[in-house]
Parts: structure tokens; C-alpha cells; sequence
């Protein structure tokens, strides 16, 4: 199975910050990493797919970058409902696996 | 508008079986893939298995097969997810959620609605 890292784990921010989390894959997988958001008592919401689209609806401040190993969520300017959980996904290959997650709360 | 609405809160002992409902509206039924992910409190999501409600094909991840089942039932279209053998670390919210691709033989795991979760507390 493809393990998926992420760091920081956490990270404290500041309304207006610039944000970045990263995401590593066990082995290569293209393109084939997906990021979701989760606040507290909700279900996931698919942020970017294929590394670096941004689904439908989503605001131009979140952003996406990588390939093979090593990928980037960016989010340029933090606004108050952006604290929450963001995990990342493989779709390369069975089983997908989810990254263990990185929480944005308020500084 | 698409909508994944799960059945409610379960609480069961250890041992038992529990059955997940997930009613897919706003869409054709058969024209996407689900998949089910749990997430025991405070932690992560796990990712269970998915399932083809166009032919009714299931894939399960190694560590529930044998203990889970997914099926469906075309005239509600509505998903089921069963979990047997329950056991106090099977507590968790389990969600189900569909896959993005159109289609209804293939599937790209890009999880893009998702129902709002159903919480199943094992105990004694």
C-alpha cells in the first residue's frame, strides 16, 4: 500500500497568512493526489483533484502543486472559514489512502 | 442538487452486525461509484472499499474483508453498508461518498460528494 505523510501536523495562523502544508507519497504517483478540507462534525469536502484542479465552487485562494513524491496545498490568504483539517489522498492505486491530516486553527 | 443522506446513529455491542443506508438524489445511481470511508474519533479517514451500484460489484479493502458487505437497492436507489462482528475500535462515523468519474464501469478515486456521516458506537 502507498503510505501518504503530511506535515505540519498542525499549525497555527493569522487571518490575511499565507499557508502551506505538504504531502508525500511512499512511492510515485504522477499527478494522482486529491486534498480535502474537514471542519469539526462534517464530512470531507474535495478542495483540489489531480494535484492541482480546483473543484467546482472552490475559492482561487486554495491552490495546489507536485508531482511524483513531494505536493503542496497553498492557501494564499487565510480567511476565518478556512480553519479546519486538510487531508491528502492518493487515486494512483487500491487501497487509496489518506494522509494523517494537518489542522489550521487561529493564532 | 447531488445529495448523499446516511441513515442515523447506531449503538451496538460487541459482536453484532450494523447496517449503513446512503440515498444518492440529484443523480443517475448507477452512473457513479461509492465508496465508504470511516473515521474513529479524533483520528483520521480510512478508507473501506468501494462499490459499483451498476452491477452490484464490491471491492474490499484487505483488512474488512470478511466482516463487510455493500450492497444496494435500485428502486430506492439507495447503498448499504454492513459491518459484522463489531468490535469496540469499529467505533467511528462512517461515511459514504461518491466517486467523481461518470461512468458505470470505471472509477478514478476522487471522492467528490459525501454523505454527512453516521456514527456507530460499539459497547458494551
Amino acid at each position: 500500500d502507498i503510505q501518504m505523510t503530511q506535515s505540519p501536523s498542525s499549525l497555527s495562523a493569522s487571518l490575511g497568512d499565507r499557508v502551506t502544508i505538504t504531502c508525500r507519497a511512499s512511492q510515485s504517483i504522477s499527478t494522482y493526489l486529491n486534498w480535502y478540507q474537514q471542519k469539526p462534525g462534517k464530512a470531507p469536502k474535495l478542495l483540489i483533484y489531480a494535484a492541482s484542479t480546483l473543484q467546482s465552487g472552490v475559492p482561487s485562494r486554495f491552490s495546489g502543486s507536485g508531482s511524483g513524491t513531494d505536493f503542496t496545498l497553498t492557501i494564499s490568504s487565510l480567511q476565518p472559514e478556512d480553519f479546519a483539517t486538510f487531508y491528502c489522498q492518493q487515486s494512483h492505486s487500491a487501497p487509496t489512502t489518506f494522509g494523517p491530516g494537518t489542522k489550521v486553527d487561529i493564532k | 442538487q447531488v445529495q448523499l443522506v446516511q441513515s442515523g446513529a447506531e449503538v451496538k455491542k460487541p459482536g453484532a452486525s450494523v447496517k449503513v443506508s446512503c440515498k444518492a438524489s440529484g443523480y443517475r445511481f448507477t452512473g457513479h461509484f461509492l465508496h465508504w470511508v470511516r473515521q474513529a474519533p479524533g483520528q483520521g479517514l480510512e478508507w473501506m472499499g468501494w462499490f459499483n451500484p451498476n452491477g452490484g460489484t464490491t471491492y474490499y479493502e484487505q483488512k474488512f474483508q470478511g466482516r463487510v458487505t455493500m450492497t444496494r437497492d435500485l428502486s430506492i436507489d439507495t447503498a448499504y453498508m454492513e459491518l459484522s462482528r463489531l468490535r469496540s475500535d469499529d467505533t467511528a462515523v462512517y461515511f459514504c461518498a461518491r466517486d467523481s468519474y461518470v461512468s458505470g464501469t470505471s472509477l478514478i478515486y476522487i471522492l467528490d460528494f459525501w454523505g454527512q456521516g453516521t456514527l456507530v458506537t460499539v459497547s458494551s
